[in-house]
């Protein structure tokens, strides 16, 4: 079955500081990963998706298919950046769910 | 572009009382529909999808059914709430496919006194 786990449920760092916000999955065939945010009093949207290898907002996340991880990444946290993330695992074909890990917040501190 | 809605945004219901909160896309066809409901500290539990008109998939036993009567309406209903019904919904569409992105809605704050 497929699992995807957050293990940390509060991240706090200072401004400036580096952020990993980890995830690691379980499926036996070949993942699409995603990371959601949900900033404070906003619906919660897509920040990146492992296909497209972007940077968004300074986020990065790479794809480690050895550790089954989808860490994400940013070298200097801003205050801006606190809110809650997700992580999301979906199969190649896309008729079937996402499924979420239980989140992340992330509390950037002036 | 595309558009998703929800309604109503806050919602106040007595225990034993009826529930409809509806979902609608806006710009596409034939979407995915999906049900969630987000909690503190449990994430997002998924609740319920669609593929397609009249087709509904349950993930989770409980109060609660959803049903797709038009294409891009996506409701989801309870006949008596209870007090653990209290939440936060989420409605949420992909294009299916090969697209997995899902797009959520304002979502629906639930509270059963």
């Amino acid at each position: 079955a497929q699992r995807v786990t957050q293990p940390e449920k509060l991240l706090s760092v200072f401004k400036g500081a580096p952020v990993e916000l980890k995830c690691n999955y379980s499926y036996s065939g070949s993942p699409e990963l995603f990371w959601y945010v949900q900033y404070s009093r906003q619906r919660l949207q897509l920040l990146l998706r492992h296909i497209s290898r972007e940077s968004i907002k300074g986020f990065t996340a790479d794809l480690n298919k050895g550790e089954t991880s989808f860490h994400l990444k940013k070298p200097f946290a801003q205050e801006e950046d606190s809110a809650m993330y997700y992580c999301a695992l979906g199969k190649s074909s896309g008729n079937t769910p996402l499924v979420f890990g239980k989140g992340t917040r992330l509390s950037v501190i002036a | 572009s595309q558009t998703i809605h929800q309604w109503p945004a806050t919602l106040v219901q007595p225990v034993g009382s009826p529930l409809s909160l509806e979902c609608t896309v806006e710009g596409t066809s034939n979407p995915n529909l999906y049900w969630y409901r987000q909690a503190a500290g449990r994430g997002l539990q998924l609740l319920f999808y669609s593929v397609g008109i009249g087709q509904i998939s349950s993930e989770v036993p409980q109060n609660l059914s959803a049903s797709r009567p038009q294409d891009r309406q996506f409701i989801l209903s309870s006949k008596k709430l209870l007090l653990s019904d209290s939440g936060f919904y989420l409605c949420a569409w992909t294009r299916g496919g090969l697209y997995n992105e899902q797009y959520f809605g304002p979502g629906t704050r639930l509270t059963v006194t």
